[in-house]
């Protein structure tokens, strides 16, 4: 168990809707970061979070948003969705500082768009 | 051309068997390399972690880093079934920065 948490587990919803994914950092970590795994695409980072300001942005469409509230917890709203969007989305956090670079990575939110 | 590139495979290997695993980047500012495992259906987790050039051994596992190259490794020794699963290279510039992913190495060990 890395300690992130990261609900739902699975969702499946249909082109055009709205859907909110939230993560939990570890205790103590103040980075949080989120990515998005397909078959074809690997791990691709969208965003970064760091106590709560955005740190980086990588590959995140504009119909995708992303915070980081005063508890640390993050959320990851992904709006007008398509069928391409279908996807593992992961939340990672880090203790920002630490050398080691490591990431701590949840269990992931399976989104399926029908 | 992208950051970071990696042979998917699959791979597939007897019990025992050494495992070769590569990545080679373009950016020559990485300094922080990771290699990370995922298991089917599960969040990566950090197996190697070494900075800048050199080896670094962790029982079966070694990481070897060439920066002049561009390129890095993870062997597995004495491979297990149990090592059966996605691994994926990871390097960034400076800590706290951007990592940047490969595409992951499926690699199957059959007993």
């Amino acid at each position: 168990d890395s300690g992130v948490t990261q609900t739902p587990k699975h969702l499946i919803t249909a082109t055009g809707q709205r859907v909110t994914l939230r993560c939990s950092p570890r205790s103590g970590d103040l980075s949080v970061y989120w990515y998005q795994q397909s078959l074809d695409q690997g791990l691709q980072f969208l965003i970064q979070y760091y106590n709560g300001e955005e740190r980086a942005k990588g590959n995140i469409l504009e119909r995708f948003s992303a915070q980081q509230f005063p508890d640390l917890h993050s959320e990851l709203n992904l709006s007008s969705l398509e069928l391409g969007d279908s996807a593992l989305y992961f939340c990672a956090s880090s203790k920002q500082g630490s050398n080691t670079g490591e990431l701590f990575f949840g269990e992931g939110s399976r989104l399926t768009v029908l | 051309q992208k950051e970071v590139e990696q042979d998917p495979g699959p791979l597939s290997v007897p019990e025992g068997a050494i495992v070769s695993l590569n990545c080679t980047y373009s950016n020559s500012a990485f300094q922080y390399f990771m290699w990370y495992r995922q298991y089917s259906r599960k969040g990566p987790e950090l197996l190697m972690y070494t900075y800048s050039s050199g080896n670094k051994e962790d029982g079966r596992f070694t990481a070897q880093v060439d920066k002049s190259s561009k390129y890095i490794s993870l062997f597995i020794r004495d491979s297990q079934p149990s090592d059966s699963a996605t691994y994926l290279c990871a390097m960034s510039a400076w800590t706290g920065n951007q990592f940047y992913f490969g595409t992951g190495t499926s690699l199957t060990v059959i007993p």
